[in-house]
């Protein structure tokens, strides 16, 4: 079974504040993403990666970056947290082959920024 | 017009009916297509994917597509209690330069009443 593992279930921060969320896959996948999922507005892309060392933005980049250094993790950064990315995180991995792969799911983060 | 829609419900039946889902896309190039369910607070978890016309059946779970009408749909067998849940239409569009690009729909609540 493909297993996505984020490193939090619930987070806490402040306004201003550097968050990393972590995602680790351990299914050797190519491909990864971050989305963010909000009531009635669904699951939104912020980043993606396509290979080590590679980012690509999604539909909702402004506020974050992101880094994948080895090929099994790819981090969100949100530079200076801000309350509206209080929200659901979710991170997804995938093998490539042209899009018919299905992206497999991590449990979620749910972050908080008072 | 959103690139995926569905109706957001929430689509009530009694056990053990046929539950229906719908969902339409935009971009006519599009060659795969994924089912996720996702319970409350939980992530999503994919249930089915289908790339040609017609129906692919998966126990209990059928899933259609019509590439001319651009629509593709789920239908749930003998809908238990535990199939309550939200369903997520997910379309995979082909970007310039070859790389793809996962897009959700808002989803579908299913509630199965006994």
């Amino acid at each position: 079974d493909v297993k996505v593992t984020q490193s939090s279930r619930y987070l806490v921060k402040r306004t201003g504040e550097k968050v990393f969320l972590e995602c680790v896959q351990d299914m050797d996948h190519e491909n990864m993403f971050w989305y963010r999922q909000d009531p009635g507005l669904g699951l939104r892309l912020i980043y993606f990666s396509y290979d080590v060392k590679m980012k690509e933005k999604g539909d909702i980049p402004e506020g974050y970056s992101v880094s994948r250094e080895k090929k099994e993790r790819f981090s969100l950064i949100l530079e200076s947290a801000s309350t509206n990315q209080t929200s659901m995180y979710l991170c997804a991995s995938s093998f490539p082959h042209r899009g018919n792969q299905p992206q497999h799911f991590g449990d979620g983060t749910r972050l908080s920024i008072l | 017009q959103k690139e995926v829609e569905q109706n957001s419900g929430p689509l009530s039946v009694p056990e053990g009916a046929i539950a229906s889902l719908n969902c339409t896309y935009s971009d006519r190039g599009s060659q795969s297509f994924f089912w996720y369910r996702q319970y409350s607070g939980k992530s999503p978890e994919l249930i089915m994917s289908i790339y040609s016309n017609g129906d692919k059946e998966d126990g209990r779970f059928t899933a259609q597509l019509n590439k001319a009408s651009q629509y593709v749909s789920l239908l749930i067998r003998d809908s238990q209690p535990s199939d309550s849940a939200t369903y997520l239409c997910a379309v995979n569009i082909i970007l310039t330069g070859g790389g793809n690009k996962l897009t959700f729909g808002t989803g579908t609540q299913l509630k199965v009443e006994l």
